[in-house]
């Protein structure tokens, strides 16, 4: 299995600022994602986080709000750009472990709530 | 998004019954479902797996059913314990490692 670390686990935010959410695993993996989950319901995949070029966004999501890098094999960052209240959520970092598909491994999480 | 959703949004059970949660996908040309758990605070935890070429699949004190027909996925849980209290959430794969999650199940098991 692989051990996800994020920074930070939860911030308060005001609205109009950005934050950048950080995410270390154990190992080095191909595969890292971004998933928002809103309160109370399910994940939603944001963004693939690929290693030396650019992310690709699912439809919904851009690069202006939610830009991430992934300079190596082991860290990535999401930055939530101009936050507003509707921004509040948890956002998971995840990887594929050594299995290959389907062995989806998650962060604890970082619960931000924008005032 | 394909759509992924789950039949009951709350389940509660008592300590030693069997759970049932069932999932509806609407995409037949998903091949991978999996099962995840999430407990208050944490990240989903995979909990099993199944293949479209299977119609079960058994773990330990869990099973998946598959039923293409109707495009029905269920996780059952034997001998519900309250550290069974959590989240489930059930994922269909359609391509490559993207995964798209049901609405989730809160499952409390009453002592």
């Amino acid at each position: 299995s692989a051990v996800i670390s994020q920074k930070p686990s939860r911030d308060i935010c005001q609205r109009g600022t950005s934050l950048t959410i950080q995410c270390q695993v154990d190992s080095q993996v191909t595969m890292m994602f971004w998933y928002r989950q809103q309160p109370g319901q399910s994940l939603t995949l944001i963004a693939t986080a690929n290693q030396g070029s650019e992310a690709t966004y699912e439809s919904g999501f851009v690069i202006d709000k939610f830009p991430i890098s992934r300079p190596n094999l082991t860290f990535s960052t999401l930055t939530v750009s101009n936050m507003s209240p509707e921004d509040s959520s948890i956002y998971l970092c995840s990887v594929v472990g050594p299995g290959g598909v389907g062995e989806l491994f998650f962060g604890e999480g970082s619960r931000l709530t924008v005032l | 998004g394909e759509s992924v959703g789950l039949h009951l949004p709350t389940l509660s059970v008592q300590e030693g019954d069997n759970s049932i949660i069932n999932c509806a996908y609407s995409n037949s040309a998903s091949d991978y479902f999996i099962w995840y758990k999430q407990e208050s605070g944490k990240g989903p935890q995979f909990i099993i797996d199944i293949r479209s070429n299977m119609d079960k699949r058994q773990g330990q004190r869990v099973t998946v059913l598959l039923n293409k027909t109707v495009k029905h996925l269920s996780l059952q849980i034997a001998a519900t314990q309250p550290g069974d209290s959590a989240v489930y959430f059930c994922a269909e794969n359609i391509a490559g490692n993207q995964f798209y999650f049901g609405t989730g199940t809160s499952l409390t098991v009453i002592p």
